[in-house]
């Protein structure tokens, strides 16, 4: 079975700073790696995916995230970030066709 | 393309009531649907896997007679909440799994807000 563990509940940043959120899984065997945002009162926008191939992600909206198959973890990341980037934020994995998620990690972004 | 809709996008009903609300897949065709539930500041919840032509899959703690899976398309999955509560109160959120992806992505809706008064 498999786990997700988002470090952080919270993360307060400034606009144009750069933000990390971070998340390790847990698995036996190979996964599928999964980042979603949620505004509110919305349903889930995939950021990125990592499948296979180049560790490194690129996604929408200037993110990125890199899968450490060592560490176990697929962190998140973003340059400089803007005020619209408030959210709530998932990570998820999924072994076959079930997606667990993460408790999610809300950005505030502040002027 | 992979749109995914959900109808009501938020139902106010009494206690005792039914309430359904409906999932489609608008580009595409889903042989598997999930329905999540969610409340306020906490993670996804897999609730049930549908699955069109058979019946629903719930997860544990999940009770399969008061919330009533349909998938009789390959694009429309519905959720009936039957005797509704307040404790049932919550954002329900269905996804569609493209049955031609060849990996396991999900397409969510942007969700359903049931509130039981």
């Amino acid at each position: 079975a498999q786990s997700v563990t988002q470090l952080d509940s919270q993360v307060p940043v400034f606009e144009e700073a750069p933000v990390e959120l971070r998340c390790n899984y847990s698995s036996s065997v190979s996964v599928y790696l999964f980042w979603y945002v949620q505004y509110p009162n919305q349903g889930l926008q995939l950021l990125l995916k990592y499948l296979s191939g180049s560790t490194l992600v690129k996604g929408i909206n200037g993110f990125e995230a890199e899968f450490n198959k060592s560490q176990t973890s697929f962190h998140l990341r973003k340059p400089s970030v803007h005020i619209s980037d408030t959210a709530e934020y998932f990570c998820a994995v999924t072994e076959d066709y079930k997606l667990s998620f993460g408790a999610g990690t809300t950005v505030t972004v502040r002027a | 393309g992979a749109v995914v809709s959900q109808h009501p996008s938020w139902v106010i009903c009494k206690s005792g009531t039914s309430v359904k609300i409906e999932c489609r897949s608008l580009d595409f065709q889903a042989t598997t649907m999930f329905w999540y539930r969610q409340f306020p500041k906490q993670s996804l919840m897999l609730m049930a896997t549908s699955n069109e032509g058979s019946k629903a899959t719930y997860e544990q703690g999940v009770e399969k007679d008061k919330f009533l899976i349909n998938h009789a398309s390959l694009t429309l999955s519905t959720l009936t909440v039957t005797s509704a509560h307040p404790e049932d109160s919550s954002f329900y959120i269905c996804s569609a799994r493209d049955h031609l992806a060849v990996y396991n992505e999900q397409f969510f809706g942007p969700g359903t807000r049931l509130t039981v008064l």
